[in-house]
């Protein structure tokens, strides 16, 4: 089956730095990645969708200043969260969609996610 | 405002009961999937519904999708300790991005 990693797994970082997340799909390309953000026993929200060779689309309410994304090649999307803080502890989850997914099934396949904790 | 409901939202049951959980909205998709999840992990696919009506069955889960495109409902027989998760039923409208429902928190006691 699809596969898609996510690195780190966890990190912990002090505020005011930086952090990169990255996405993988291992063993298909995927035109169009998908940033989650996930709070403790609730459903996942959807922060923005990467397309590969452009610019990112980010949900209302989203920084997209804070929330850098590149999505540099048909394997790899990264998620930097600039200037950390306390708030922005959480856990983050990438999806990749299929290069050839069809329109109507919009098969997605997630990441592990990754536990940002900012002290 | 959220575009997907699910009830219930928290479900504690014993092993061996059957359970079902309800994912309603008032929009269309073109297809539903759910998932599950279990802490500090991400989703996992369990089943993609592409049409009105359709029924699939995993083992001892059963998936429908409503007539009209807008409900599904996923049915567990003889639940076991090992179905305990998160269940996520998420929407495709078409603009790419999936649509999750609110999430319903299955624990099954042993």
């Amino acid at each position: 089956g699809a596969v898609v990693s996510q690195h780190p797994s966890r990190v912990i970082c002090k505020s005011g730095t930086s952090v990169k997340i990255e996405c993988r799909s291992l063993d298909f390309q995927a035109t169009t990645m998908f940033w989650y953000r996930q709070f403790p026993k609730k459903s996942l929200m959807l922060m923005a969708t990467s397309n590969e060779g452009s610019k990112a689309t980010y949900e209302q309410g989203v920084e997209k200043d804070k929330f850098l994304i590149n999505h540099a090649s048909l394997t790899l999307s990264t998620l930097t969260v600039t200037s950390a803080h306390p708030e922005d502890s959480s856990f983050y989850i990438c999806s990749a969609r299929p290069a050839t997914s069809g329109a109507r099934t919009d098969t997605q396949y997630f990441g592990p996610g990754t536990r940002l904790t900012v002290l | 405002t959220q575009l997907l409901e699910q009830s219930p939202q928290f479900l504690s049951i014993q092993e061996g009961e059957n359970l079902t959980v309800y994912c309603n909205s008032s929009s269309v998709f073109s297809s539903l999937q759910w998932y599950r999840q279990e802490p500090g992990e991400g989703p996992v696919l369990l089943v993609t519904v592409v049409t009105g009506g359709e029924v699939k069955k995993l083992k001892r889960l059963t998936f429908q999708f409503g007539d009209a495109r807008k409900d599904s409902s996923l049915h567990i027989t003889a639940a076991q300790p090992g179905d305990t998760g998160l269940y996520l039923c998420a929407g495709n409208t078409g603009r790419r991005a999936l649509t999750f429902g609110s999430g319903t928190r299955l624990q099954v006691q042993p």
